[in-house]
């Protein structure tokens, strides 16, 4: 099972600010970067948020993340009707010396 | 442009074996520490193991599931990842991902469109 634990779902209207959290531990989150990715039904998924809180080139400033102790959280603001998808938060956990995902939250727009 | 490129999916029965491929471009491929991922039916995503470059120590790390079955290995005069996968079982169905690093660190960045594996009788 997932070590890394996010909420099933998150929903919003267009335009609204969406936050998805990620709760770890002291061994992964609290003491590792956190990535993001986004997937699409049948797709590969891809880089969101990469080291906490930088978005790689191309990814809209709407998303945006974050890290406090051993939690994290990924913002969708201005929510639109693309951003609708499964969204992973992962770190590598040093007791486990294996990188863990998240349970996955799938966002939907109302 | 980073592609990867994996192969060599298929049907396969339980206990049997498969090895998996990726092919790599578009970056410098031994330099690179990879990854592999898979997500099973209708699940989220799993870590499956990495393996680092030469110059880092060439050494690899693999989820618990998965170890004792699976080895990742690399040639990097072919610019390829292999997994190799044996006594696999049913909750081994998936697809696998190859993933390579971002250009500033050894995060996991890049995705293949993945192969699917499907262990059954």
């Amino acid at each position: 099972q997932s070590v890394l634990t996010q909420p099933p779902s998150a929903s919003g209207t267009p335009g609204q600010r969406v936050t998805i959290s990620c709760s770890g531990s002291s061994s992964n989150i609290g003491s590792n970067n956190v990535h993001w990715y986004q997937q699409f039904p049948g797709t590969a998924p891809k880089l969101l948020i990469y080291r906490n809180n930088q978005r790689p080139s191309g990814v809209p400033d709407r998303f945006s993340g974050s890290k406090s102790g051993s939690s994290a959280s990924l913002a969708i603001s201005g929510l639109r009707s693309e951003d609708e998808a499964d969204y992973y938060c992962v770190a590598w956990d040093d007791s486990l010396s294996e990188s863990v995902f998240g349970t996955g939250t799938r966002v939907t727009v109302l | 442009e980073v592609q990867l490129v994996e192969s060599g999916g298929g049907l396969v029965k339980p206990g049997g074996s498969l090895r998996l491929s990726c092919a790599a471009s578009g970056f410098t491929f031994r330099n690179a520490r990879m990854n592999w991922v898979r997500q099973a039916p209708g699940k989220g995503l799993e870590w499956v193991g990495r393996i680092k470059s030469k110059g880092d120590g060439g050494t690899t790390d693999s989820a618990a599931p998965v170890k004792g079955r699976f080895t990742i290995s690399r040639d990097d005069s072919k610019n390829t990842l292999y997994l190799q996968m044996n006594s696999l079982k049913s909750e081994d169905t998936a697809v696998y991902y190859c993933v390579g690093p971002g250009p500033s660190g050894t995060y996991m960045a890049f995705w293949g469109k993945g192969t699917t594996v499907t262990v059954s009788s």
